[in-house]
């Protein structure tokens, strides 16, 4: 049970260069949520997904685009990656029907970009 | 905009001592939970308290909560070194999707 897992753990992107983060999870959870870590700023929401099929936008989703294909995986990408979006990057699932609301985390994904 | 803003921002204590963080948010919430951050790793989740709830305990972990003052404290009693790491809360303002909204942490240091 590997639960939350994060690839690349980490890449080195040039300005203008595309990528995408997959996050999977082997808990059949039904919510999963992008966040990005930055020094001083605590953990701030990309984008979220209530389901298969579905996503929405989370607090900072400019430049960010979201996949839900699979229930079990949720794909982050970055069109044109810019010097602003270097961060560490976690993805978390939770399950839908819980009422305890606890997020499980990977372990996060470094992003250099140049 | 953070809706949970932890204090101190930074905190360094002797192994033995216990150690108090602070958390406040600016509008209603569902639960409170708090998560700790070892360094380089995911967060890890701690404790969650309801609205509706004042206090809750997990071992050496004591959570307190204050809707009145919309704040919270983490006490941890009896650090160990292992304790070292950061701690966030989280608040849940909404229902359904629970879109947790975090602090910027507080960095604790347990010193040998």
């Amino acid at each position: 049970n590997a639960g939350v897992t994060q690839t690349p753990k980490f890449r080195v992107l040039k300005t203008g260069q595309s990528m995408t983060l997959l996050c999977a999870q082997d808990m059949n959870h039904e919510y999963m949520y992008w966040y990005r870590q930055d020094p001083g700023m605590g953990l701030r929401l990309i984008h979220y997904s209530v389901g298969e099929g579905t996503t929405a936008k989370g607090e900072v989703p400019d430049g960010y685009n979201v996949s839900r294909l699979k229930k079990q995986n949720f794909l982050l990408g970055l069109e044109s990656a810019a010097p602003s979006q270097t961060s560490v990057y976690f993805c978390a699932s939770r399950p839908g029907t819980t009422m305890t609301g606890e997020l499980f985390f990977g372990e996060g994904s470094r992003l250099t970009v140049l | 905009s953070q809706q949970g803003e932890e204090d101190p921002q930074a905190l360094s204590i002797q192994e033995g001592e216990n150690a108090t963080m602070n958390c406040s948010y600016k509008t209603s919430i569902n639960n409170l939970q708090w998560y700790r951050q070892n360094s380089g790793r995911g967060l890890v989740h701690l404790i969650l308290i309801r609205s509706n709830e004042r206090e809750k305990h997990s071992g050496r972990l004591r959570v307190t909560l204050d809707t009145s003052k919309k704040s919270s404290s983490l006490l941890i009693t009896a650090s160990r070194a292992a304790d070292t790491a950061s701690y966030f809360c989280a608040t849940d303002r909404s229902r359904g999707a629970q879109k947790l909204v975090f602090g910027q942490g507080t960095r604790l240091t347990i010193n040998p």
